[in-house]
């Protein structure tokens, strides 16, 4: 079982719509990144956050660490939002490695 | 301009010749990583160093090498071993305080026939 759960795997969106993607972890942890994959494959991290809340534009990324959860919210969605959002929590201290959840692929239409 | 590069974009092998995939950053991160993607899964991790003339393996390290002589290059050779190298590669890299945020390169996408 992977100790990262991304909801949901698929989401299609009209421009304009609200997005929510959701991410629960299953392990105790410091920090979580939220990653952007675009088709050609680079990754960019939109956050690292350990706490709250964190904007960046239209990009809100929320953690609640107790509930193990936390939600990217993408507000007026545009078609070059399309990509694939993946969550990776760190354990923290001297732990190098991040788990990562399979990602969810976000195909925002114009 | 700081960053990390992955070369090259994409690469073809036949089975049974090893091959080294490039990873530089300036970006003065004291750790490197590399990751391995396959369609449908998430991110693994392959190796990973801390420090120049250091390295650990990752959950994936079989079939692999790799090398840290400089703090700004950290080479991965898939060799001949690995099962099934044809895949999406990922270097990235990070500080070694605070909340170690990773940094990704582009990737390298390895084909082998």
């Amino acid at each position: 079982k992977n100790e990262v759960e991304q909801s949901p795997q698929n989401l299609t969106a009209q421009e304009g719509e609200f997005i929510t993607i959701n991410c629960s972890y299953s392990v105790g942890i410091s920090a979580l990144h939220w990653l952007q994959q675009h088709p050609g494959g680079g990754i960019v991290s939109l956050f690292m956050l350990s706490s709250g809340k964190k904007k960046h534009g239209r990009l809100i990324a929320t953690i609640n660490i107790q509930e193990k959860h936390s939600s990217l919210h993408i507000t007026a969605s545009h078609p070059r939002d399309s990509a694939v959002y993946i969550c990776a929590p760190w354990s923290g201290g001297s732990n190098y490695k991040l788990t990562f959840g399979k990602g969810t692929l976000l195909t925002v239409n114009p | 301009d700081g960053g990390i590069t992955q070369s090259p974009k994409y690469l073809f092998r036949k089975e049974g010749q090893n091959v080294t995939l490039s990873c530089e950053q300036n970006l003065n991160h004291d750790a490197m990583y590399w990751y391995r993607q396959d369609p449908g899964q998430g991110l693994r991790l392959i190796y990973y160093s801390q420090i120049v003339n250091d390295f650990q393996k990752g959950d994936i390290a079989e079939g692999y090498s790799v090398s840290r002589e400089k703090k700004e290059s950290f080479p991965l050779t898939v060799t001949s071993a690995q099962k099934n190298p044809t895949a999406f590669y990922l270097c990235a890299s990070s500080g070694t305080g605070g909340t170690r945020e990773q940094y990704f390169g582009p990737g390298t996408r390895l084909t082998v026939t």
